[in-house]
């Protein structure tokens, strides 16, 4: 979900169950998205990433979905496991400059034994 | 994936004094460099863009004059925040990438600044 504020919209999962994370970006000329996981005092981790040329892609227990026509992206994570709990952000990788990213607002994904 | 390190991973600071922050590209020649910046429960928001050899380019919004960027070699750029005020406290990010078109851009692991 999105969120416009100071707190992270939070998603509880149980675990072994699957999640699915969704964010909104904002460009429709974007042509790269990346999703990072960031966990508490540390920097973003690199999940999984696809190219505006594809609507889907597939990680190791991760999938992206990509649909340009609402601009919009989602994570989906298998077997949500402890390990998993963390800070989720989509990025836009702004036009014209490779590396340069516009993040999502995030979402707080906490799994529950 | 290649690695990029900041330093410190934190750092406590009076008011008004300044603190700089490195980024460094341990196995890579970096030639441009992200400052990011993120507040508690917030998402990261972009500060400017450093290439090698030459100025920053900062967002609207961000003063060029307090957040100093320097990106003098193809390993490092720091950022020093000046005359830092408690409202500078927040979480200072980097990223790289290297050369090339469209080559992966590397975060480092951050940097808590507060200022008392």
């Amino acid at each position: 979900g999105e969120s416009v504020g100071l707190h992270l919209p939070t998603l509880s999962v149980q675990e072994g169950d699957n999640s699915i994370i969704n964010c909104a970006y904002s460009n429709s000329a974007s042509d790269y998205f990346i999703w990072y996981k960031q966990e508490s005092g540390k920097g973003p981790q690199f999940i999984i990433d696809i190219r505006s040329n594809m609507d889907k892609r597939q990680g190791q227990r991760v999938t992206v979905l990509l649909n340009k026509t609402v601009k919009h992206l989602s994570l989906q994570i298998a077997a949500t496991q402890p390990g998993d709990s963390a800070v989720y952000f989509c990025a836009e990788n702004m036009v014209g400059s490779w590396g340069k990213l516009q993040f999502g607002a995030g979402t707080q994904v906490v799994v529950t034994p | 994936g290649a690695v990029v390190s900041q330093h410190p991973s934190w750092v406590i600071c009076k008011s008004g004094t300044s603190v700089k922050i490195e980024c460094r590209s341990l196995d890579f020649q970096a030639t441009t460099m992200f400052w990011y910046r993120q507040f508690p429960k917030q998402s990261l928001m972009l500060m400017a863009t450093s290439n090698e050899g030459s100025k920053a380019t900062y967002e609207q919004g961000v003063e060029k004059d307090k957040f100093l960027i320097n990106h003098a070699s193809l390993t490092l750029s720091t950022l020093t925040v000046t005359s830092a005020h408690p409202e500078d406290s927040s979480f200072y990010i980097c990223s790289a990438r290297g050369r090339g078109g469209k080559t992966e851009a590397f975060f480092g692991q951050g940097t808590r600044l507060t200022v008392v």
